[in-house]
């Protein structure tokens, strides 16, 4: 059964890039039926995609965020990671990895808090 | 963007009770959706995909119906583990979620 953990910062001052990264274990990122996902949420709202990225390379990103977001991936750790730049406090929210099969998500981390404040 | 509506906000039912959520989309996503359940301090997890198909492991008491642009998630009868917050997510273009539906205990 696969497994996916969040790790980085809590903590990230405004105007600073935020860089996250999901280690998944239990499957290898490496296969062709799975692409691999970034959602957040504020507390207390809903969900947001961020960004998707398949083990080639090949990256999607949410239209309104595309000029801040960067998704990348290393097979030979089996992570991929987040980076999202210039952040404010609009970014604050729990930031979830997912693995994603036929545009769903179907396994998922438990998620990290980041917080923008100075 | 495809904007995803789900009515009501909060449902406020009893065990045993049926619970019907619904979810609109701003234009057509054929059977491109899907609902998840999120549990307070939990990721969420996939329900249903494909607006009808149930995820693995998921009880038979959840189903899902709709195409186009109607949606409707059903748990026939309530469970205390079902009270939760429930979204709908489309894969018609780029991903997007709806607002959520909390089905809480009357």
């Amino acid at each position: 059964q696969v497994h996916l953990q969040e790790s980085g910062p809590g903590l990230v001052k405004p105007s600073e890039t935020l860089s996250l990264t999901c280690t998944v274990s239990g499957g290898s990122i490496s296969s062709s039926d799975y692409y691999w996902a970034w959602i957040r949420q504020p507390p207390g709202k809903g969900l947001e995609w961020i960004g998707t990225i398949f083990y080639s390379g090949s990256t999607y990103y949410m239209p309104s965020l595309m000029s801040r977001v960067t998704i990348s991936v290393d097979t030979s750790k089996n992570q991929f990671s987040l980076k999202l730049t210039s952040m404010t406090a609009a970014d604050t929210a729990m930031y979830y990895c997912a693995r994603q099969s036929n545009g769903w998500f179907d396994s998922w981390g438990q998620g990290t808090l980041v917080t923008v404040s100075s | 963007e495809i904007v995803l509506t789900q009515s009501p906000v909060t449902l406020s039912l009893s065990p045993g009770e049926r619970a019907t959520l619904s979810c609109r989309a701003s234009q057509s996503v054929s059977s491109f959706l899907a609902w998840y359940q999120q549990k307070p301090g939990q990721a969420p997890r996939l329900l249903i995909y494909d607006a009808s198909k149930r995820a693995t492991g998921i009880p038979a008491r959840f189903s899902g119906s709709g195409s186009g642009t109607d949606f409707t998630l059903t748990i026939s009868s309530l469970e205390t583990e079902d009270f939760a917050v429930y979204y709908c997510q489309q894969r018609g273009a780029w991903l997007t979620f709806g607002g959520g539906t909390k089905v809480e205990i009357k």
